[in-house]
């Protein structure tokens, strides 16, 4: 299976500043990565697919670049409603995987 | 709007069985693949199984296979997961979602909790 590895696993940034999360597959995954937002108690979110195409409702402050094993998920100015655990996420192929995930949290 | 709301969840000895149901409502059930997965308490996600729109063709994480069954009744608008022979580290809140590779929307969760 393709294993999807996040760095860092806690990333503290302070409000207004940018947040970059890192996201590395075990081999090619082409454009097939989506991001997801999970704030504590609640389901996931999407927010990006196909590497860098937002999803309905997704703020433009979110932008996701990269492709084949390389992927960032750039927030450019942090609001307070950003603080939390982001997860990327392979369908290149069977069996979907998930990154472990970065917290991002407030400095 | 999309709604999927799990149901099914409990408190199972190890080694019993559990279905677990999600009802969808607000989009046209027949015309989607369908995920469950997993978040084990204070753990990140881990996807578990999709099945087609029309249930022609089914995935399943390779520790789960052979345990666990995806299913869906598109008359009823539901999704089914079977559980059996479940273990201590089957603990964990098991989400409904929508999509066929990546995911738009997610249920609340059903917590299932194995415990002797």
């Amino acid at each position: 299976e393709i294993v999807m590895t996040q760095s860092p696993a806690t990333l503290s940034v302070s409000p207004g500043e940018r947040g970059t999360l890192s996201c590395r597959a075990s081999q090619s995954v082409n454009s097939n990565l989506a991001w997801y937002q999970q704030k504590p108690g609640q389901a996931p979110r999407l927010l990006i697919h196909g590497a860098s195409t937002r999803a309905t409702g997704t703020p433009a402050r979110f932008s996701g670049s990269g492709s084949g094993t390389e992927f960032t998920l750039t927030i450019s100015s942090l609001q307070s409603e950003d603080f939390a655990v982001y997860y990327c996420q392979q369908y290149e192929d069977w069996p979907l995987t998930f990154g472990q995930g970065t917290r991002l949290e407030i400095k | 709007q999309v709604q999927l709301v799990e149901s099914g969840g409990g408190v199972v000895q190890p080694g019993r069985s559990l279905r677990l149901s999600c009802e969808a409502s607000g989009f046209t059930f027949s015309s989607f693949g369908m995920h469950w997965v997993r978040q084990a308490p204070g753990k990140g996600l881990e996807w578990v199984a999709l099945i087609w729109y029309d249930g022609s063709n089914t995935h399943y994480s390779e520790y789960m296979k052979g345990r666990f069954t995806i299913s869906r009744d598109n008359s009823k608008n539901t999704l089914y997961l079977a559980l059996s022979s479940l273990r201590d580290e089957d603990t964990a809140v098991y989400y409904c979602a929508r999509g066929t590779t990546y995911i738009d929307s997610w249920g609340q969760g059903t917590l299932v909790t194995v415990s002797s």
